[in-house]
């Protein structure tokens, strides 16, 4: 069975680009989380899906910050003009509804040049 | 300001050596998890507390959350190489959203054969 799969492994920018990052949760979770880690850092939550709908979006640090999941499955989250700061691993994770446990992907490591 | 605090952050011991990492906090949590996270991979659930005083154990692994579920504990008995890794402690504040978690920064153990 496959678990949360996340695209692309590493997305190497330049500052001021805007990119996607893309998350497939395991099949028939309906809870989506994306999580933040820095370097030397533990996790940060950054917005919860339940469905289609960002049912908690509290941990977004900015407005170039959004995710969307149109149809209850896959995940984007969108960055716009990045930056250096920006850089760090980006965990998704799925479950059942608001519950434990949590199926983290390997995450996307983000570098902004 | 973290609202766990995780010590030591780091621990280098030989095989064979017993440790214990330690989760605080000032706020009460409804519920406390233990993860392992490779490099270059997310974190793994290994346990979950949610009752004071609660005591679980996993192999050579124990976990306890305080009285007051403000914190916690995580006890390695005869440390092995393969325990090598980051260890995280994560709370969550609702019974009824238990993804939505607040990490501590980790303890990278490294334990040499």
């Amino acid at each position: 069975g496959a678990g949360v799969s996340q695209t692309p492994s590493n997305k190497v920018t330049e500052k001021g680009k805007y990119v996607e990052l893309r998350c497939d949760p395991i099949s028939g979770h309906t809870a989506l989380y994306w999580y933040r880690q820095s370097l030397g850092q533990g996790p940060e939550f950054l917005i919860y899906f339940q469905g289609t709908g960002a049912a908690d979006d509290s941990g977004l640090p900015n407005d170039r910050f959004f995710a969307v999941r149109p149809e209850g499955s896959v995940s984007t989250l969108k960055i716009q003009r990045t930056e250096r700061g920006d850089s760090a691993v980006y965990l998704c994770a799925s479950g059942e509804i608001g519950r434990s446990p949590l199926h983290f992907g390997n995450g996307t490591r983000l570098t902004v040049t | 300001t973290q609202l766990l605090e995780q010590s030591p952050q780091f621990l280098s011991i030989q095989e064979g050596e017993n440790l214990t990492v330690y989760c605080n906090s000032s706020s009460v949590f409804s519920s406390l998890q233990w993860y392992r996270q490779e490099p270059g991979e997310g974190p793994v659930l290994l346990v979950t507390v949610v009752t004071g005083g609660e005591v679980k154990k996993l192999k050579r692994l124990t976990f306890q959350f305080g009285d007051a579920r403000k914190d916690s504990s995580l006890h390695i008995t005869a440390a092995q190489p393969g325990d090598t890794g980051l260890y995280l402690c994560a709370g969550s504040f609702r019974s009824s959203n238990t993804g939505k978690l607040i990490f501590g920064q980790g303890t990278t153990l490294q334990v040499k054969p």
